[in-house]
């Protein structure tokens, strides 16, 4: 059965500093993998998704994310976070022949001043 | 600006009626739309697929008599939470799948309903 998990619930890190947000993913096939984040009361915004190519995604806000098929890893990162990054953020991946999406648990993200 | 319009964002209402909430595809015409449940700093359930002129298909455990999905149009899919309780409180989110974006996989999320049962 597909699954993601997220390890880390919670983390904490100072503006300025860099960012690495940790995705797990058990699934057959070749993966669809995405990364949203949500802002309190907020919907859900698509940071970067994988499809297939280059393992390294650009996505937006100056994040990127690294699929390793080795690992069954896609994890986030950013090189210099800001105050307004502080959110949940999801990974998620996605069958490929319904287009369900099947989400970890979330990370909240916080920022130290 | 947004893709997938949910409406309404806020709805509060009296125990024991119903309420609909509505995901409509903007620009695009989506034949599965996906309807999910968040609780409170929680992640998102999957409570079904909704294929556009047929019945819609509900995960393991949900109530399919109590949460009615109707996906009418190829733009249009509704949600509507029966006779709601106290415990049907939560944010629902829609999201919609563009079979002409990339890999047929492009996925886009409605702004999300709060539901409040009081």
């Amino acid at each position: 059965a597909q699954s993601v998990t997220q390890p880390d619930i919670h983390i904490t890190v100072s503006e300025g500093a860099s960012l690495e947000l940790r995705c797990n993913y058990s699934y057959g096939a070749t993966p669809y993998l995405f990364w949203y984040v949500q802002s309190p009361g907020q919907g859900l915004q698509l940071l970067l998704k994988y499809f297939s190519g280059d393992t390294l995604v650009q996505g937006i806000k100056g994040f990127e994310a690294e699929f390793k098929r080795s690992q069954s890893s896609f994890n986030l990162r950013k090189p210099s976070v800001h105050w307004s990054d502080a959110a949940e953020y999801f990974c998620a991946v996605c069958s490929s022949n319904t287009g369900k999406l099947i989400f970890g648990q979330g990370t909240t993200l916080q920022v130290k001043p | 600006g947004a893709v997938v319009s949910q409406h309404p964002s806020w709805v509060i209402c009296k125990s024991g009626t119903s309420v609909k909430i509505e995901c409509r595809s903007l620009d695009f015409q989506a034949t599965t739309m996906f309807w999910y449940r968040q609780f409170p700093k929680q992640s998102l359930m999957l409570m079904a697929t909704s294929n556009e002129g047929s019945k819609a298909t509900y995960e393991q455990g949900v109530e399919k008599d109590k949460f009615l999905i109707n996906h009418a149009s190829l733009t249009l899919s509704t949600l509507t939470v029966t006779s709601a309780h106290p415990e049907d409180s939560s944010f629902y989110i829609c999201s919609a799948r563009d079979p002409q974006g990339e890999g047929g996989n492009t996925i886009y999320f409605g702004e999300g309903s709060w539901l409040t049962v009081v």
